[in-house]
């Protein structure tokens, strides 16, 4: 049971080229997460969706995209790569929210560097 | 506007000498307060979850409790194998973004 796979595990961009980060799980969870997590600080939330077809922003979507067009999937588009997006990037999932908040799986994250 | 403040911000313990780390927040409508657990290079590990004042988990040599303003996790005779990254987040009712801390760093030396 392979849960939240992540790739590429590192990579370095230019400034203004472009890349998806992809992101799988196999444990058919309908919510997923995209998360950035910057030295010293805590974890903020990109974008996010409770299903194929729904995604919506969380705290700091500027500069990113995202899409889920299956259940397994939700891949992250970083358009015109700036130094401000160098961080490591974490996928989560979980089965649901309801009425008392599901924990969230994560993956073991991108290294992207933005020189 | 949600707050997690987790202290203290690093701990250096001997193996065996028990202690307690903070995690004090301010939500409106508590979800969930959740406990993790990350090694570096890696993703954030799954812990517990805390629902409400007065609930308590364990696992192993660690104990997390839950009051209205914050949570301890709590580690009992902790062995080298415990050093990590501590980090606390919760889950206010209407959201769906874990607000996370900034995490406490735990050393354990043999």
């Amino acid at each position: 049971n392979a849960g939240v796979t992540q790739t590429p595990k590192f990579r370095i961009l230019k400034i203004g080229q472009s890349m998806t980060l992809q992101c799988t799980q196999d444990m058919n969870h309908n919510y997923m997460y995209w998360y950035r997590q910057d030295p010293g600080m805590g974890l903020k939330l990109i974008y996010y969706s409770v299903g194929a077809g729904i995604t919506d922003k969380g705290e700091v979507p500027n500069g990113y995209n995202v899409s889920r067009s299956t259940t397994e999937d939700f891949p992250l588009r970083l358009e015109l790569a700036a130094p401000s997006q160098t961080s490591v990037y974490f996928c989560a999932s979980s089965l649901g929210q309801g009425s008392l908040g599901q924990p969230q799986h994560f993956g073991d994250g991108t290294r992207l560097s933005i020189l | 506007e949600d707050q997690v403040t987790q202290s203290p911000e690093a701990l250096r313990l001997q193996e065996g000498e028990s202690s307690s780390l903070n995690c004090s927040y301010t939500v409106s409508g508590l979800r969930g307060l959740f406990w993790y657990r990350q090694d570096p290079g890696k993703g954030p590990e799954f812990l517990f979850t805390l629902y409400s004042a007065g609930e308590e988990k364990e696992k192993e040599r660690l104990k997390a409790t839950l009051t209205k303003k914050e949570s301890f996790l709590h580690i009992t005779a902790p062995k080298p194998e415990d050093s990590a990254t501590y980090l606390c987040a919760v889950l206010r009712d209407s959201g769906y973004a874990l607000n996370f801390g900034k995490g406490t760093s735990l050393l354990v030396t043999p």
